[in-house]
């Protein structure tokens, strides 16, 4: 079954240094997501990308981070320079883009854990 | 604007006991779903259900069902015969319906569920 996978799974990282967390999405999908998860908090979303450009983004996502579809499987987040406050766990999704469906399920990786130290 | 309570942070049961973890939303939307997923200690994301807001029927699989009450704008799931696989965050969200059929995930704060043998 095919699946979203992220690279790496945990990431150390010392504050003021860039940082960019990889995903390869499923295949066919056309929508891409990224979420972030703060230690013992709620999954919050970040982005969302479609037909290469940012579709939807939410207030936390600022100028440090960006996105980007490098090549054609490959859907990245870096922070340019990140905060001890990034730590988080930053999860990946994609969805299919069918027409005239009122949802189209996001599937989510494994997620990559962020430590800025 | 949508949001998603989970008043519940953490609940301990003991083994073979039912847990029923709410979930309460808002929304304006007429047209919206609703979702419980599961965060086991590993960490991952395990969708567990997806609830069209047209679609007032309760759902059983094995031992969870889930209580939909648009009257009241919950969104409830019980776990019967508790095990301790069982032991996860377990998170509410709550997703717009449109055209594209892509849209974020807007999650609740999630609660702890321990179920102790």
């Amino acid at each position: 079954e095919p699946e979203v996978t992220q690279t790496p799974s945990h990431q150390v990282t010392q504050m003021g240094q860039e940082v960019i967390l990889r995903c390869v999405p499923i295949s066919n999908h056309l929508y891409f997501y990224w979420y972030r998860q703060i230690l013992g908090q709620k999954v919050e979303f970040l982005v969302s990308f479609y037909n290469n450009e940012i579709s939807e983004k939410s207030e936390i996502f600022d100028d440090q981070f960006s996105v980007e579809r490098p090549d054609g499987s490959n859907f990245t987040l870096k922070i340019r320079s990140t905060k001890l406050e990034d730590s988080a766990m930053y999860f990946c999704a994609s969805s299919e883009d069918l027409a005239g469906k009122s949802y189209n399920e996001q599937f989510f990786g494994p997620g990559t854990r962020l430590t800025v130290l | 604007a949508q949001k998603v309570t989970q008043a519940q942070t953490e609940i301990s049961v003991v083994e073979k006991e039912d847990v029923t973890l709410d979930c309460v939303y808002e929304t304006r939307d007429t047209t919206y779903y609703l979702f419980w997923y599961k965060q086991p200690p590993s960490g991952e994301l395990v969708f567990l259900i997806r609830r069209n807001s047209f679609d007032e029927q309760n759902e059983i699989s094995g031992r969870y069902s889930w209580n939909f009450q648009k009257s009241t704008s919950s969104f409830n799931f019980t776990i019967t015969a508790s095990q301790v696989v069982d032991s996860a965050v377990y998170f509410c969200a709550l997703s717009e319906a449109r055209n594209s059929g892509n849209t974020p995930l807007v999650f609740g704060k999630g609660t702890r569920l321990s179920v102790i043998a």
